[in-house]
C-alpha cells in the first residue's frame, strides 16, 4: 500500500523562528518520487520540490530545505527564519513508478501559522 | 495568461443546475488532471487525461463528466449535484508519463463550489 503521513496538522511559530514540516511515506516500489506543494489562502497549489528515490542528497533554496532519509521513509521540510507569507497549508505527495497514470498520493496537509 | 487557469473561481447552483467548470493550461503539457479538495479530507483524483485519452476515473459519480478537447483544455460538467459535492476543484496538468515517472504537476487557484 502506498501512503503519506503528514502528523502534524497545525503549527503555530512567530516570524523568524525555524519550523520543521513531517511528512512520512510507505511504498514498496523501489522508484518513487516525493514533492511538497504549497497551498496559500488562494487556493492554488505551489509546487516547490520533486525528489527521486535514488537521489539523497539535501536540497537547499533559500530559506528552504529538505530532509530525504530513505531508512526512515521521512521527506521533512525546514522553513529558515519563517516569514508571514510562509503561512499556508503545506502538501507532501509521492508517486510511484506503478502505472502510466501519474497518480500523486497526498498527505492530509500542515496547516502553518506564522504569526508577526 | 500562463500556468494553469480554472473559470470560473466561485460557483453556486443549486442541486438541478448544470454548469461547467473549465480548465486551460498553457504549458505545453499533454496530461491534464481533476481533483477534488473538501475540507478535512486529502486531496482526491477524479479524472486523468493523457494525451486526450482518459485514463483514470476513480469511482466518480455520473453526475460529475469529464470533457477533454485538446490537450491544453479540460471541462468538468456537473449536473444534479448534491450539497456534499461542495469542495474546491482543482485542475492540474503535466508532460504525460510513460515509465519514466515522476513528471510533476501543475495545478491551477482551483474553482469554489458551493451547491445548495
Amino acid at each position: 500500500a502506498q501512503k503519506v503521513t503528514q502528523a502534524q496538522t497545525e503549527i503555530s511559530v512567530v516570524e523568524k523562528e525555524d519550523v520543521t514540516l513531517d511528512c512520512v511515506y510507505e511504498t514498496r516500489d523501489t522508484t518513487y518520487y516525493l514533492f511538497w506543494y504549497k497551498q496559500p489562502p488562494s487556493g492554488e497549489l505551489v509546487f516547490l520540490i520533486r525528489r527521486n528515490s535514488f537521489d539523497e542528497q539535501n536540497e537547499i533554496s533559500g530559506r528552504y530545505s529538505w530532509n530525504f532519509q530513505k531508512s526512515t521513509s521521512s521527506f521533512n521540510f525546514t522553513i529558515t527564519a519563517s516569514q508571514v507569507v510562509d503561512s499556508a497549508v503545506y502538501f507532501c505527495a509521492l508517486r510511484t513508478d506503478g502505472g502510466a497514470t501519474n497518480k500523486l498520493i497526498f498527505g492530509t496537509g500542515t496547516l502553518l501559522a506564522v504569526q508577526p | 495568461e500562463t500556468g494553469v487557469t480554472q473559470t470560473p473561481r466561485h460557483l453556486v447552483m443549486g442541486m438541478t443546475n448544470k454548469k461547467s467548470l473549465k480548465c486551460e493550461q498553457h504549458l505545453g503539457h499533454n496530461a491534464m488532471y481533476w481533483y477534488k479538495q473538501s475540507a478535512k479530507k486529502p486531496l482526491e483524483l477524479m479524472f486523468v487525461y493523457s494525451l486526450e485519452e482518459r485514463v483514470e476515473n476513480n469511482s466518480v459519480p455520473s453526475r460529475f463528466s469529464p470533457e477533454c478537447p485538446n490537450s491544453s483544455h479540460l471541462f468538468l460538467h456537473l449536473h444534479t449535484l448534491q450539497p456534499e459535492d461542495s469542495a474546491l476543484y482543482l485542475c492540474a496538468s503535466s508532460q504525460a508519463t510513460g515509465r519514466s515517472g515522476g513528471e510533476t504537476q501543475y495545478f491551477g487557484p482551483g474553482t469554489r463550489l458551493l451547491v445548495l
